[in-house]
């Protein structure tokens, strides 16, 4: 079965950064496209980053563009997030989610994760 | 960007009624559109893709409508662990986008 299990997170200061990983299983991860969606506490749902099957397309919510940087380990079955200059409005509970076979929808998601952004 | 707005933003029914929750594009997505359910303390779960097409697993009580600019998700039948928040969410272009989350509440 599907499985997704993120990792890294924690409490950073303001301007820190923090390096997310999700280890994927029970799918054929090197073909399918993964994002990581995020969700502040109380808060509702928002698409962060996803990046293509082969990792040549990425793309970014325009909140984290220039300071996040998605990746993948297509050898590892791993996906990553980069956060950098972080900011209090970062917090949030972290999600990883796999394309559904027609792309553009989650089909799967991890536990999530939760990044804590306080001096 | 797209902007996504569901209506109501909570919405209180008892066991057995007909619910339904409506997202509106802020410009056309086709049928591009998916609909979540998130249970408290949980990871969100795919109910509905490409506007109308149910997902495996999930019961046919649920079900989605619509194109172009405005859908809806419909519960036939509400039951006590249909209880969580529903979002719509637009795959038409990056960024993609979410609906602000309807809250479900059973009488």
């Amino acid at each position: 079965q599907v499985q997704l299990v993120e990792s890294g997170g924690g409490v950073v200061q303001p301007g820190g950064s923090l390096r997310l990983s999700c280890a994927a299983s029970g799918f054929t991860f090197n073909t399918y496209g993964m994002h990581w969606v995020r969700q502040a506490p109380g808060k509702g749902l928002e698409w962060v980053a996803f990046v293509r099957y082969d990792g040549s397309t990425k793309n970014y919510a325009y909140s984290v563009k220039g300071r996040f940087t998605i990746s993948r380990d297509n050898s590892k079955n791993t996906l990553s997030l980069q956060l950098s200059s972080l900011r209090a409005e970062d917090t949030a509970v972290y999600y990883c989610a796999k394309d559904h076979d027609i792309g553009g929808y989650f089909d799967y998601w991890g536990q999530g994760v939760l990044v804590t952004v306080s001096s | 960007d797209i902007q996504m707005t569901q209506s109501p933003s909570s919405v209180s029914a008892s066991v057995g009624d007909r619910v339904s929750i409506t997202c509106r594009a802020s410009q056309g997505i086709r049928s591009w559109l998916v609909w979540y359910q998130q249970k408290p303390g949980k990871a969100p779960k795919l109910l509905i893709y490409a506007a109308s097409s149910l997902q495996s697993g999930v019961p046919s009580r649920f079900s989605g409508s619509g194109s172009g600019t405005d859908f809806t998700l419909t519960i036939s039948s509400l039951q006590p662990e249909d209880l969580a928040t529903y979002y719509c969410q637009q795959a038409n272009s990056f960024p993609y986008t979410f609906g602000q989350g309807t809250k479900l509440e059973i009488k």
